[in-house]
């Protein structure tokens, strides 16, 4: 398909194990984006991918998150020592390019910690 | 205080009722303004896409923004069950990269 991939789309974990999310970005879409869905609550910002630029990691919630994007394409996001306040929906989006383009998302990681 | 604020609901209309769904947001610099829709278990997709103030019209949705009192609005007319969803309010600053969400509200529409 052409849209953004996202996998696992479930993923249960204990508490103190570290997880790694993934992102296919649609192809030529410069710009990726991590956001956190957590029940109740709106999409939280987490991280910003835009080229070969540094990334804008200003959304991480703890230095146990942390992105990374290879070759300007895929993503992954590892959480380390997982807490169980981690549990969330995970979801990736890229866009064409960075200023106000729309962003087109992919259908997320359900991460829940035991 | 959120700068997109949005109440979450639920909201439960009969069918072929007029859906009016609302955001109010705090800052003054933000340009764009978006709508999406998410279904149970999937990605929030797209659904209007509005600058500055004034109306947009596809279909049975109407986008709404009026800058002045800083309030958003969506619109969708002769509903269906099909509109069941949650619908999420977004918006960005001018060249800037994060868009802002509100926590969405969650709709159902009853045949």
């Amino acid at each position: 398909g052409a849209g953004v991939s996202q996998s696992p789309s479930n993923k249960v974990t204990e508490k103190g194990k570290d997880v790694e999310l993934r992102c296919d970005p649609i192809s030529g879409h410069t710009a990726l984006y991590w956001y956190r869905q957590s029940l109740g609550q709106g999409l939280e910002f987490l991280i910003y991918f835009q080229g070969n630029s540094a990334p804008d990691k200003s959304g991480l919630p703890s230095d146990r998150f942390s992105a990374e994007r290879t070759g300007g394409s895929v993503s992954t996001l590892t959480i380390q020592r997982t807490q169980q306040e981690d549990s969330a929906v995970y979801l990736c989006a890229s866009s064409q390019t960075a200023t106000n383009s729309p962003l087109h998302f992919g259908n997320g990681t359900r991460l829940t910690v035991t | 205080q959120k700068e997109v604020e949005q109440d979450p609901g639920p909201l439960s209309v009969p069918e072929g009722a007029i859906v009016s769904l609302n955001c109010t947001y705090s800052n003054s610099a933000f340009q764009y303004f978006m709508w999406y829709r998410q279904y149970s278990r999937k990605g929030p997709e797209l659904l209007m896409y509005t600058y500055s103030s004034g109306n947009k019209e596809d279909g049975r949705f109407t986008a709404q923004v009026d800058k002045s009192s800083k309030y958003i609005s969506l619109f969708i007319r002769d509903s269906q069950p099909s509109d069941s969803a949650t619908y999420l309010c977004a918006s960005i600053i001018q060249g800037a990269q994060k868009l802002v969400f509100g926590q969405g509200t969650r709709l159902t529409i009853n045949p």
